[in-house]
Parts: structure tokens; sequence; C-alpha cells
């Protein structure tokens, strides 16, 4: 399984912009780069995903380096509900795989 | 439009009893895969069912068991339980070729004693 990097913990505060990094020089061609993320006493949500090129949804954007080895998901502007894990996952159905991988995930903390 | 859902929400059983989790997958969804999750740790994948057939397994021994119905809902079984099995079991829906995107329920907090 493909792995993935992640620092433990970050903190920022609200209505500042996040930047969640992540490390993957191992990736694949085919892994496409996903965000999951655990809101305390919830079960993971998806966040968002891309394969090369920068995305953006109402959650979040997801910026992917040109050599596709680091990526950063950013919260434009946090707020307290989006204190939670984040998950960085590689992901590929190439070889028939059809589950995530879960690392430990960056703890993000918002302060008021 | 009802998300995962899953039952019980709570559970405590004791080393060597047997336990059943439930779930019942979003609208619409086929596939239902299971995961394990520790405290402080991310979730680990259990096992996958799809076409009430287990498609996927992760690293979990035999006594970790599931099954799916015709209506696409799902259990997790556990024999013989250990003490090690105590964590919050996710029950994930999705539907089969997009298992990328998976919508995860609550959870069932599962301790034994």
């Amino acid at each position: 399984d493909a792995k993935t990097t992640q620092p433990n913990s970050m903190e920022s505060n609200e209505e500042e912009p996040v930047h969640l990094p992540c490390n993957h020089s191992t990736i694949s061609g085919t892994d496409y780069i996903h965000w999951y993320r655990q809101l305390p006493s919830q079960g993971p949500e998806y966040v968002i995903h891309g394969l090369t090129s920068n995305v953006n949804n109402r959650m979040a954007s997801l910026a992917i380096a040109e050599d596709r080895k680091s990526s950063t998901l950013i919260l434009h502007r946090a707020t307290l509900r989006d204190a939670a894990v984040y998950y960085c996952i590689l992901y590929s159905s190439f070889q028939g795989a059809q589950k995530l991988v879960f690392g430990q995930g960056t703890r993000l903390t918002i302060n008021p | 439009d009802a998300g995962v859902t899953q039952s019980p929400t709570h559970l405590i059983k004791t080393r060597g009893q047997q336990v059943t989790l439930r779930c019942s997958p979003k609208s619409g969804h086929d596939t239902v895969s299971w995961y394990q999750q520790a405290l402080g740790q991310g979730p680990q994948f259990i096992f996958q069912y799809y076409e009430e057939e287990e498609r996927q397994r992760g690293n979990f021994p035999d006594r970790f068991s599931g099954h799916q119905f015709p209506n696409y809902s799902s259990e997790l079984n556990v024999n013989a339980l250990l003490l090690g099995d105590s964590a919050l079991y996710l029950c994930a829906s999705s539907l089969r070729g997009l298992v990328y995107e998976q919508y995860f329920g609550p959870g069932t907090r599962l301790t034994v004693t």
C-alpha cells in the first residue's frame, strides 16, 4: 500500500486559511490523492480528491505538486467546525484495490 | 435521504463472547466496507462486501466474518472476543467502482472486558 506522511498535529485560528501538507514520494501514476476528515465522535467524511491538476470544491481546495510527490489541502477560511483529524490517502483501483488505507492523519485544532 | 446507519451505538461484551454489528448503507449504494478504529489510530480495513460476497479482506483473523443481505445491508460478526478487539467499528458504503468516495456511518463502540 502506498504510504503518505502527514504532521501529527497543526493549529490555526478561526477565519484564517489552513494549509495541510501531505508527502507521498512513492506515489504511482494510477494513484489518486484523496482527503478525508473525521470530526469528533463521527465517522470519516470525504473531502476532496485529485490526480494531477489542482481541484476545488465547496469544502476545500487541493493543490498537487508538479511531480505529484506532495500535496496540500487548503481550507480557505477555517471555522471551529473544521477541527478534525484530516487523512491524506492514496487510492488506485487499477489493480482491483477496493479499500482505503488510512494513516495517522493530522489533528487540526482551530482557535477562536 | 438517510445516510449510513449502524447499530447498536455502544456495546459492552465479555472476553470470549461473540458480537454482531449491523449496518444499513446509504440509499442507492451497493457496496459495504467495514473498518476497525482503535483509539488514537486511523481506521483499518477489515473487509468489503458486494453482491452478497466478500470481495476483499484486510489483515484480520477469521474470527472476523461478515454478511451482506439482498437489500445491501450488512453484518459484522466477531467470535471469541479479545480485549484487543475493543474499538470503534465503522461501516462505509459506496457505489461499486466509486469506492474512493465512501460514506461512513457514526460507528459502533465495542468495549470488551
